[in-house]
């Protein structure tokens, strides 16, 4: 099986410029969340989807960040425009809800950003 | 008061010694935990999950979970230099329709030789 795809690993930009992330969940997880995991510090929930509906979106800077899951499959994460605070990793996971009821969160790569 | 808190760490522990992680969390409702290791450079990885009070075993890892004092610790035994991670509580609180899982700022284990 398959596991989340990020995309890209790793980018370096200069602030005030745009950036987007991409995430490619397992096949068949119908929730999909992205978090940003600044170093030293857990990861921070920024919006969770339920298929391609927003279920939490509450710690999303709105102003400047914006995602979207069209299709309820794959999602992106843009930035823009980003801030020097914005450097951090950007985790992308799905999760399952088993037969028990019980849910399963699995992991991307992460996409590593730069600001400078 | 975070939702879900950590002792940082460092904690260092000699190589073959028992390793005791702990968590604390403040909804009361919550009804999932977790326990995610960390190495560095690299994304969370799910080694130890618990529902229900007491105790749970797999391999050297043990989850204790007690709802009553909102508290949830990770045992490691016989540890490994390879175990030198950082290790992530994290807690899912449903609410609605929905449930959220949210992480505590983790603790940084070190296993010495």
């Amino acid at each position: 099986e398959a596991g989340v795809a990020q995309s890209p690993r790793y980018k370096i930009i200069e602030k005030r410029q745009s950036v987007a992330f991409w995430c490619n969940p397992i096949s068949g997880h119908a929730t999909l969340y992205w978090y940003q995991q600044i170093l030293g510090q857990g990861p921070k929930l920024l919006i969770q989807f339920q298929n391609n509906g927003v279920v939490d979106d509450s710690q999303l800077p709105k102003d400047r960040f914006s995602a979207e899951r069209l299709k309820g499959v794959d999602s992106t994460l843009k930035i823009q425009p980003a801030k020097l605070e914005d450097s951090a990793v950007y985790l992308c996971a799905s999760s399952l809800v088993g037969t028990s009821g019980q849910e399963t969160q699995y992991f991307g790569p992460g996409t590593r950003l730069l600001v400078l | 008061q975070k939702e879900v808190e950590q002792n940082s760490g460092p904690l260092s522990v000699p190589e073959g010694a028992i390793a005791s992680l702990n968590c604390t969390y403040s909804d009361r409702v919550s009804q999932s935990f977790f326990w995610y290791r960390q190495y560095s450079g690299k994304s969370p990885e799910l080694i130890m999950s618990i529902y229900s009070n007491g105790d749970k075993e797999d391999g050297r890892f043990t989850a204790q979970l007690n709802k009553a004092s909102q508290y949830v610790s990770l045992l490691i035994r016989d540890s490994q230099p390879s175990d030198s991670a950082t290790y992530l509580c994290a807690v899912n609180s449903a609410y609605s329709s929905a449930s959220k899982i949210i992480f505590g700022s983790g603790t940084r284990l070190s296993i010495r030789p």
